[in-house]
């Protein structure tokens, strides 16, 4: 299992980015995919979550109205898109694959993504 | 919104044990996850459900949640568990992840 990002990239002010996540070595479809980031020197700060299998996304209330989480199962791949980016937004961009047992059922984010550095600039 | 929290840094030596706390309300009526982070590197899942260990992660590690706190136990932490520690809990379908605690081995 295996979550593999896009390259770093680094934008103006204003613009937006899409960082992509390419899984591999398990089923893409029925799985939740979370999107994570880490501004420098700070802690991990969650942005929301993508059903792979519906598309049916849940964000959190910050970034909602800014980000936009898709996905595409042919190619096993989801991305997340940030718009009207500004200096606040340079972090490392890292994508999750939550995996759940029952009975419960209980959840945990197993594996992650290298992680994507986005410099606003 | 839920918070959780954690002490900012903490130092130990290696014969001693590691225990670093994550403290939110009634977090013991919630499932606990323990994430590792090295420099560089992205998080590591090292508990999940509160006390389970992944698989590849030593029995040096361990956990528990009770009441208002969740705690992980490095016993006789090693050079390479110095990292950042970061705790995780859902809230309503919410990730919520704690603030992190820095662990040096002297």
């Amino acid at each position: 299992v295996q979550l593999v990002q896009s390259g770093a990239e680094v934008k103006k002010p204003g613009a937006s980015v899409k960082v992509s996540c390419k899984a591999s070595g398990h089923t893409f479809t029925g799985n939740y995919l979370h999107w994570v980031r880490q501004a420098p020197g700070s802690g991990l700060e969650w942005m929301g979550t993508i059903n792979t299998n519906s598309g049916g996304t849940r964000y959190a209330q910050k970034f909602q109205g800014r980000v936009t989480m898709t996905r595409d199962a042919a190619i096993s791949t989801t991305y997340m898109e940030v718009a009207r980016l500004t200096t606040d937004d340079t972090a490392v961009y890292y994508c999750a694959k939550e995996d759940y047992s029952t009975p419960g059922p209980i959840y945990w984010l197993d594996p992650w993504g290298q992680g994507t550095l986005v410099t606003v600039s | 919104s839920y918070e959780l929290t954690q002490p900012p840094s903490l130092s130990v030596s290696p014969g001693q044990t590691a225990t670093i706390t994550c403290s939110g309300d009634k977090l013991g009526t919630k499932y606990t996850s323990w994430f590792q982070q090295r420099p560089g590197q992205p998080p590591l899942l090292v508990i999940y459900q509160d006390n389970k260990r992944p698989s590849g992660i030593p029995e040096r590690f361990s956990g528990s949640n009770s009441g208002n706190t969740a705690t992980l136990t490095i016993s006789g932490p090693q050079s390479m568990d110095e990292a950042d520690y970061y705790c995780q809990a859902w809230d309503n379908s919410i990730v919520v992840f704690g603030g992190g605690t820095k662990l040096t081995v002297l």
